[in-house]
Formats: C-alpha cells, structure tokens, sequence
C-alpha cells in the first residue's frame, strides 16, 4: 500500500522561509512531484526529485531522502501569492501518482 | 492550461441519472487521466488511458467507466450518479510514463 503524509495546514510570514515536509511509505520508488494548487484552482507542477539531493529552482527548492522516505519543498522569500496549498506526490509504479492530502500554506503580512 | 478542457466546468444532478464529463486536449499526449478531489482525501485516481482503447483502473474506480475513442478525448461517465460521487473532478495529461502531470480546469459535480 501507499502512505503518504504531510502537515494539513502551515502558516508563515511574508519575506520568511518556510519548509513543508513530506514522509512516504510506497511499495515501489520512482520519484516525486511537487504542485502547487491555489484555491479553486488546478494543480500545478513545482519540481520532481528522482536521486537523493536538492534540487533548488528559483524560490523553491526541493529535496529528497530515498533511504528515509522524505522530502521536502522549501519557499525562500515567501509572498503573499505564495499562499495555497502543496500536493506532495509519489510515483511508485507505471502511470500512477499517489497524492499526499496536501499542506495549506497561508502567508500573512 | 489552453491544452486542456474539461466540460462542463460546473453540473447539478440528481441521484440515479447518469452524468458524463469531457476531457478534451490538443498537445497529443498518450497518457490521460481522471482524479477525483475530495477535502481530507487529496487526489485520487479514478481511470487513466494509455492509448486509444487502451484504458485501466485507478484506486476509485466503481461506479466510474471511461472511454477513449480519439487521441484528444477522454469520457468519464457516471453510469447512476450517487450523492457520494459529489466532487471536484480533474483531468490531467503528460506526454510520457514520468513526466510532470498537467491538469484541467476541473469540474464540480455536485449529486443531489
């Protein structure tokens, strides 16, 4: 089975750095997505992490642990636009992404 | 995403009518799907398409059947629509197995 866990809600200050962390227990490993959904909105692609490491693009970056199941999206310099929520999702096999629940960032001024 | 379409962008049904949503695309992906968007669910696959004909089934696929007669479309029908199946419901394409997923506008469905 697939498990996939992630905070529900997060809030930060504009201008911070905030971390939104990701463990996940899948029975196979191809990699990660990262999107980033606003309200009423679709989803939209952030990052995909396959090898351990951090992959930085931009304000965001992402990083990855195969050995430890974790990942985790950091936003630098966080605006106000910023505020939405992040799907964390693993790929564990052919066609098929498993969805986290999502983490609602909100940034207040 | 101007590749992408889903309609109807809203619909109201009543329980027991069947409902069918479109999935219309123009960037030639082989790969579609269709996920459904519950609050404390997160995003859960339904049906997806490899190919024309070739579909298969995803984590939540009772009550749900789909079809893929053309490359650009994907029909997700519900065959008797139940209050359960009120949802956000997404389509989303990509070109290749691993490639980053990008989605439609969504329909809300709401079954009454």
């Amino acid at each position: 089975g697939q498990n996939i866990d992630q905070p529900t809600e997060m809030t930060a200050t504009e201008g911070a750095i905030v971390q939104i962390n990701c463990t996940y227990q899948t029975s196979g490993f191809n990699g990660l997505f990262w999107y980033q959904q606003h309200a009423g909105e679709a989803p939209t692609f952030l990052s995909y992490n396959v090898l351990d490491g951090l992959e930085e693009k931009g304000r965001f970056s992402s990083f990855l642990s195969r050995s430890k199941g974790y990942s985790y999206l950091l936003l630098k310099e966080l605006q106000m636009k910023d505020s939405a929520s992040y799907l964390c999702a693993v790929e564990a096999g052919s066609y098929q992404l498993t969805f986290g629940k999502g983490t609602k960032l909100s940034v207040i001024p | 995403d101007a590749g992408i379409t889903q309609s109807p962008r809203h619909k109201v049904t009543e329980t027991g009518t069947p409902v069918t949503l479109r999935c219309h695309q123009t960037e030639n992906h082989r790969y579609m799907y269709w996920y459904r968007q519950d609050p404390g669910h997160g995003l859960r696959l339904i049906h997806y398409s490899y190919g024309v004909k070739d579909t298969d089934k995803g984590e939540v696929s009772d009550g749900y059947s789909v079809s893929r007669s053309k490359t650009e479309d994907f029909l997700l029908t519900l065959e008797s629509a139940t209050s359960s199946q009120t949802s956000v419901y997404f389509c989303a394409i990509n070109s290749v197995d691993n490639s980053p997923l990008h989605f439609g506008n969504g329909t809300r469905l709401t079954v009454t």
